[in-house]
């Protein structure tokens, strides 16, 4: 089945810090999305992606759908320590009822 | 955002006994939901997908007469875990999407069976 490679796994940053993670595919996705996921929580979405090549912001996060629709990435600019948390990038290759695959998570750690 | 509300948020049973776990859109209507476990610092594992009125689909190696799905309107949808055992302690998340290409988390579930 499908494969989502999300990296880093995990990564320690100091407050003020950029931070950036990526997932690719194995195969070709026509949505990406990035969710947030607070501990005890169900994951909060962050940005959708729907084009090649798109490349969108909320707030201080951005994202972008790569050119081959294998592979995305999400930027965290100036981080604070509320960024903290596990980050999940999850695509869809299409189809009517929208099923997910999941990567593995990147969990942040912001240090004040 | 559209709003996914799951209940309850935390459950313990005991050991034999069944839980029932619902998840409604609130806002909007749900022609799809799905049902994932997560463990311990673990991504999201697709348990089933449901779509309204008909039968769940389920993901290999998940028993269908062990976690009951039933889809019965286009706000709701039920997880029930028959005769738990405490291998079923887990985090059990729902969610939901409609027209759009998005999908829309519950806040989970944390179930321990004792």
């Amino acid at each position: 089945g499908q494969q989502l490679n999300q990296s880093p796994q995990s990564m320690f940053i100091q407050e003020g810090e950029d931070v950036s993670m990526n997932c690719t595919s194995s195969s070709i996705f026509n949505t990406w999305l990035w969710y947030k996921q607070d501990p005890g929580e169900g994951p909060v979405l962050l940005i959708a992606l729907y084009k090649a090549g798109e490349l969108t912001s909320n707030g201080r996060l951005t994202a972008q759908f790569g050119i081959t629709r294998k592979d995305s990435f999400l930027n965290i600019s100036a981080s604070i320590p509320s960024d903290v948390g596990i980050y999940f990038c999850a695509g869809n290759s299409g189809g009517s009822n929208y099923k997910l695959t999941f990567g593995k998570g990147t969990l942040l750690t912001v240090n004040p | 955002g559209a709003v996914v509300s799951q209940h309850p948020s935390r459950v313990i049973c005991k050991s034999g006994t069944s839980v029932k776990i619902e998840c409604r859109s609130l806002d909007f209507q749900a022609t799809t939901m799905f049902w994932y476990r997560q463990f311990p610092k673990k991504s999201l594992m697709l348990m089933a997908t449901s779509n309204e009125g008909s039968k769940a689909t389920y993901e290999q190696g998940v028993e269908k007469d062990k976690f009951l799905i039933n889809h019965a309107s286009l706000t709701l949808s039920t997880l029930t875990v028959t005769s738990a055992h405490p291998e079923d302690s887990s985090f059990y998340i729902c969610s939901c999407s409609g027209q759009g290409n998005e999908a829309f988390f519950g806040q989970g579930t944390r179930l321990t069976v004792v």
